[in-house]
């Protein structure tokens, strides 16, 4: 059972165009992500989002837009698609339970969807 | 803000070699560290993380990690690798975002080659 699934895993699409990537995870987290991984492998956060807060990295372009329909769910909305934002895009999630009183955060990803932009 | 700095870009072991990538960190309060793997076209598996207690974790596929307060560093550590574990490995220091939510901040990732 996977824990954490994204669809497409390859979208290629032109500039200007508006796509859209999905983000599931079954692991009854309340916490998901989204991060941009460049060419280089270096990820960077995008967004973190539960049901209560969006916090949005301040480097993000507002064409980029989180729209989360559940607690499982985190979708990633790209309007105006440009050239630069080919890149892996990774969706993760993590608890803030406690566990045995201490409050854990590892995330768990994605395998990845390769958006490029042509 | 918090920072992570994996200083190794690439390093080249044979197998059965013993294996230490480093990763030093800043960060203002006590961290919370992890160290993920990342084979290639596939995400991010978690390796093994610190919270507190015991400064030497161990995490999966014989790999442990050892938190160094005056150092500020989380080095990753394997006595003896198998060509399997080719991969890149990403250090990450995990911090508040605001509010409630809590993010990751990585290292640039060391990318590992295990000859046979």
């Amino acid at each position: 059972d996977t824990a954490v699934s994204q669809t497409p895993k390859y979208l290629v699409t032109q500039m200007g165009n508006d796509k859209s990537i999905k983000c599931e995870q079954n692991l009854g987290h309340d916490t998901m992500y989204w991060y941009k991984q460049d060419s280089k492998k270096f990820l960077k956060i995008m967004f973190s989002y539960n049901n209560k807060e969006l916090i949005i990295n301040e480097t993000v372009p507002n064409r980029f837009s989180p729209k989360s329909p559940d607690k499982a769910h985190l979708n990633l909305h790209i309007n105006s698609l440009e050239l630069g934002d080919s890149a892996v895009y990774f969706c993760a999630s993590s608890p803030s339970l406690r566990r045995g009183g201490l409050r854990t955060y590892e995330q768990y990803f994605g395998p990845g969807t390769r958006l490029t932009v042509t | 803000a918090q920072s992570v700095t994996q200083p190794d870009i690439h390093i080249t072991v044979s197998e059965g070699a013993s294996l230490e990538l480093r990763c030093n960190y800043s960060y203002g309060a006590t961290p919370y560290l992890f160290w993920y793997v990342q084979s290639p076209g596939q995400g991010l598996q978690l390796l093994l993380k610190y919270f507190s207690g015991d400064t030497l974790v161990q995490g999966i596929k014989g790999f442990e990690a050892e938190f160094k307060r005056s150092q500020s560093s989380f080095n990753l550590r394997k006595p003896s690798v198998h060509w399997s574990d080719s991969a890149e490995y990403f250090c990450a220091v995990g911090a508040r975002s605001g509010g409630s939510n809590y993010q990751l901040t990585f290292g640039k990732g060391t990318l590992l080659t295990v000859n046979p």
